[in-house]
């Protein structure tokens, strides 16, 4: 049984600050990896999807890393920005016919402070 | 583009009642899945439907049922709630294996 976590729970810096974020799962035969942003009491915002046979995906001030081998990945954040506070889901797909449900961590909190 | 639509935003039921919910999945997606969020936690699967059919069924007792239409838009159905059954019901979609999950906004269910 796939089981994702996620260090720290919750995460407090300041403003302009690069941070990483954590995510590790114990089966490597994933399919993808699919990391998510999550305002309070609302639904889920996709940030970067990486295949399993990619390393790394890029948008904007994102960066994930996947290492499928250590069961990893890590999510970058170059120079927060308060909009950026809310909660970051990662999320992995198992790999094999008939799997097709993302299984979640608990998620961790980001708290810019301006 | 309009994206994942569910309805209704909230709803509060009382215990032992049956309820409802809706998605309508993003343009071109043919795909539709279900997950349950409980305060605090990670997103829980519970079923995802494709060509009309249940494809893949999650942890969840059979009082959770779904539908999904010739349109692509899909139902989940809970019958006799239980208190435990509060949460954010969440809806994502999808086209095509290697593509992730598109979702919705979500219904806050409170049972009471």
């Amino acid at each position: 049984k796939q089981e994702v976590t996620q260090i720290p729970a919750a995460l407090s810096v300041p403003e302009g600050e690069n941070l990483v974020l954590n995510c590790s799962f114990t089966d490597s035969a994933i399919y993808n990896l699919q990391w998510f942003r999550q305002d309070p009491g609302k639904g889920l915002t996709s940030l970067l999807l990486i295949q399993s046979s990619q390393r790394e995906q890029t948008s904007g001030r994102l960066n994930a890393s996947l290492d499928k081998s250590s069961g990893r990945s890590t999510l970058y954040i170059a120079a927060s920005q308060p909009g950026d506070s809310a909660t970051y889901l990662c999320a992995v797909r198992v790999s094999g016919a008939g799997s097709y449900q993302l299984t979640f961590g608990k998620g961790t909190k980001l708290s810019v402070i301006p | 583009d309009a994206g994942v639509t569910q309805s209704p935003t909230h709803l509060i039921k009382t215990r032992g009642q049956q309820v409802t919910l809706r998605c309508s999945p993003k343009s071109g997606h043919d795909t539709v899945s279900w997950y349950q969020q409980a305060l605090g936690q990670g997103p829980q699967f519970i079923f995802q439907y494709y060509e009309e059919e249940e494809r893949q069924r999650g942890n969840f007792p059979d009082r959770f049922s779904g539908h999904q239409f010739p349109n692509y838009s899909s139902e989940l159905n809970v019958n006799a709630l239980l208190l435990g059954d509060s949460a954010l019901y969440l809806c994502a979609s999808s086209l095509a294996q290697n593509y992730g999950y598109t979702f919705g906004s979500g219904t806050r269910l409170t049972v009471v």
